[in-house]
């Protein structure tokens, strides 16, 4: 298997244009989580999704924040406009609701706002 | 919701030394307690985790200690390389096997020097 395959790996865009970042979680797998990584916030969950329902968006910042899973192989997230302070490093991951409970994440899309 | 601290936020060890890494949890119904390292520019990878049900779990130079009567988990790396270089994190959550989230700590960069 590939693992959670992100896209793009970099990201750099001005302020105010629409960010799209993609994710494939693995086969199989039912529930994908993106997260955030900044320095000064850590590692944040931002929302996750069971069988392609999202179950907890509480971590996602603001209404530019938006995600979606229109099926089992395919996340987005988008921020639009986009801002400086969303400057992170996005990780997606994705695990089944099995016996196992591991998390399994994807390289990173690195976004930098300008 | 959940709240995990972790301490301390840097360590610096001597190459063969001990590290232990603690992390504390608030919410008591919390049963699943992973840690993952994290390597300069790389994902957040599993290196052990362990159930509320047992009480030490260790794999190889690495061990796990839960305590749940006072809400406390530790990672004790033995031994330690250079390769034990990284940042570590540790992280909690209610696994009802259908899909949960996992709080992470502030997470530790540990430093093994020659």
């Amino acid at each position: 298997d590939a693992g959670v395959i992100q896209s793009p790996r970099h990201e750099v865009t001005e302020m105010g244009q629409e960010v799209t970042l993609r994710c494939k979680p693995i086969s199989g797998h039912n529930s994908l989580f993106w997260y955030r990584q900044t320095m000064m916030r850590g590692l944040e969950l931002l929302i996750y999704f069971n069988n392609n329902v999202p179950i907890d968006d509480s971590g996602m910042p603001e209404d530019r924040f938006s995600a979606k899973m229109p099926n089992a192989s395919f996340s987005t997230l988008k921020i639009q406009p986009s801002e400086p302070r969303d400057s992170a490093v996005y990780f997606c991951a994705s695990r089944s609701t099995g016996r196992t409970y591991e998390q399994y994440f994807g390289p990173g899309t690195r976004l930098t706002v300008t | 919701g959940e709240n995990v601290e972790q301490h301390p936020s840097t360590l610096s060890v001597q190459e063969g030394d001990s590290a232990v890494i603690k992390c504390t949890y608030s919410d008591s119904a919390s049963n699943y307690f992973p840690w993952y390292k994290q390597e300069l520019g790389k994902r957040p990878q599993l290196i052990i985790d362990i159930r509320s049900n047992v009480g030490e779990k260790k794999d190889q130079r690495i061990a796990v200690t839960l305590n749940k009567t006072a809400k406390h988990f530790s990672l004790h790396i033995t031994e330690t390389q250079p390769e034990d270089s990284a940042v570590y994190f540790c992280a909690a959550s209610i696994n009802t096997g259908t899909a949960s989230k996992l709080t992470f700590g502030t997470g530790t960069r540990l430093q093994v020097t020659l």
